[in-house]
């Protein structure tokens, strides 16, 4: 079953806008993790957040935590065309359950 | 970083063949890799959970005879697919965590993924 689940499942903004995407999963936690795919290629890690965080910056990515609500969100500030890519998030389930993906956003940054 | 190797990056072979995939962790120690395979425009599934020195966990759905996995080393693991038929034809991507940096809390490191078209 699928434990994260993220929307919107596309988004297409222009160069310089920020972009948000939202993740909602389903069972109690470790850590939440979100990762980059271009296509045809792996997937790149870009931030993990533990369940005892709120928040998390890395260079133009602020991801947020909120475990109350089982979501979470990305936030990408002055986007550039090279961010146009999947994004997925996965969960670190507290039961030893393995890394279960969302269905991923689709984001499109036009120059 | 940690850097997982995976090769081939595309294969293309006829109906019936057997296609070996490599998935290698080069600078630490994988005890524990995955493989998941992903349809186009979709999430990555996974399919089996590959452990150094035991059998593979197989997820629900997944033949394991269809798709045999071996993690012979702390830094190999091989996933092959028998008798390949057009409808395997998919993305598959292994990953790999360093656990010797601690269980929890660690990212997976991927592969660069491999494109396996059955004709």
């Amino acid at each position: 079953s699928q434990q994260g689940e993220e929307d919107p499942q596309a988004l297409s903004i222009q160069e310089g806008e920020n972009a948000t995407m939202n993740c909602s999963y389903k069972t109690s936690i470790n850590n939440l993790q979100w990762y980059r795919q271009n296509s045809g290629r792996g997937l790149v890690h870009l931030i993990l957040i533990r369940s005892n965080e709120r928040e998390k910056h890395s260079g133009r990515l602020r991801v947020t935590l909120d475990t109350s609500k089982k979501s979470s969100s990305l936030l990408i500030t002055a986007s550039r065309a090279a961010d146009t890519a999947s994004y997925f998030c996965a969960t670190d389930s507290l039961y030893g359950q393995n890394f279960v993906f969302g269905p991923g956003t689709r984001l499109s940054v036009l120059p | 970083g940690a850097v997982v190797s995976q090769h081939p990056s595309w294969v293309i072979c006829k109906s019936g063949t057997s296609v070996k995939i490599e998935c290698r962790s080069l600078d630490f120690q994988a005890t524990t890799m995955f493989w998941y395979r992903q349809f186009p425009k979709q999430s990555l599934m996974l399919m089996a959970t590959s452990n150094e020195g035991s059998k593979a966990t197989y997820e629900q759905g997944v033949e394991k005879d269809k798709f045999l996995i071996n993690h012979a080393s702390l830094t190999l693991s091989t996933l092959t697919v028998t008798s390949a038929h057009p409808e395997d034809s998919s993305f598959y991507i292994c990953s790999a965590r360093d656990f010797m940096a601690g269980a929890y809390n660690q990212p997976q490191h991927f592969g660069d993924g491999t494109r396996l078209s059955i004709l």
